[in-house]
């Protein structure tokens, strides 16, 4: 299957500052995604991103297909911005279809 | 566009009894998925359906795991003779195959199971 590799796996904070968190894969991809993971464990979308940059209020992304890694920018980060996020990729072939996970990145944003 | 929802949240159950897990899908998705997460790791494929057909099962989905979605719509997710090491959130996602933007996956809330 796909490595996915994120770092750093901890990122503390204090509100307002900004932050990068980086989402390394190993082999081509049809779909790449960003989430974050609430306390309660709920899964909320933040971009569909396979290739090129978006962005969303404070946050956005840029994926770079042919270098295998993409990037989520937080910017004046809030303590609501706490929690995990995780990158998750989908391959092509035999794997189409499922979603590959890194370990995620823990945020902590203190007030 | 009500989200997944999956149904119970929280089960706590005894070694050796069996549990099943329901997800419905965003209504007009047509691929379902399972997954499971536990401490710490991110989620790990477990399977997926597109309508009734199921299209793929991980190496973890062993002989006591059984998923089905019957007639396109909802999902059972089923563990028989459950262990401690099956202790889990299980999470179901769904996504809509020529929809927009692209084949994104959406998540329900997850069931949490403890194994005793």
């Amino acid at each position: 299957g796909i490595q996915v590799e994120q770092s750093p796996p901890d990122l503390i904070l204090q509100e307002g500052a900004n932050s990068t968190l980086r989402c390394n894969f190993s082999d081509s991809v049809n779909n790449l995604q960003w989430f974050h993971q609430n306390p309660w464990g709920q899964l909320i979308n933040l971009f569909y991103i396979p290739s090129g940059t978006k962005q969303n209020g404070r946050l956005s992304a840029t994926t770079v297909a042919t270098e295998r890694y993409s990037l989520l920018y937080i910017s004046s980060s809030q303590t609501t911005d706490s929690g995990v996020y995780f990158c998750a990729v989908e391959g092509g072939g035999s794997t189409l279809g499922r979603l590959y996970f890194g370990r995620g990145t823990q945020l902590t944003v203190w007030p | 566009d009500t989200g997944v929802s999956q149904d119970p949240r929280h089960k706590i159950t005894k070694r050796g009894q069996n549990v099943t897990f329901r997800c419905d899908p965003i209504s007009e998705h047509n691929r379902l998925y399972w997954y499971r997460q536990t401490l710490g790791q991110g989620p790990e494929f477990l399977t997926y359906f597109q309508n009734e057909a199921q299209l793929e099962k991980s190496r973890l989905l062993s002989d006591r795991f059984s998923a089905e979605r019957p007639k396109g719509s909802f999902s059972t997710l089923e563990i028989q003779r459950t262990e401690q090491g099956d202790s889990a959130m299980y999470l179901c996602a769904s996504s809509l195959v020529g929809g927009a933007p692209g084949e994104t996956q959406y998540f329900g809330p997850g069931t949490r199971l403890l194994v005793l």
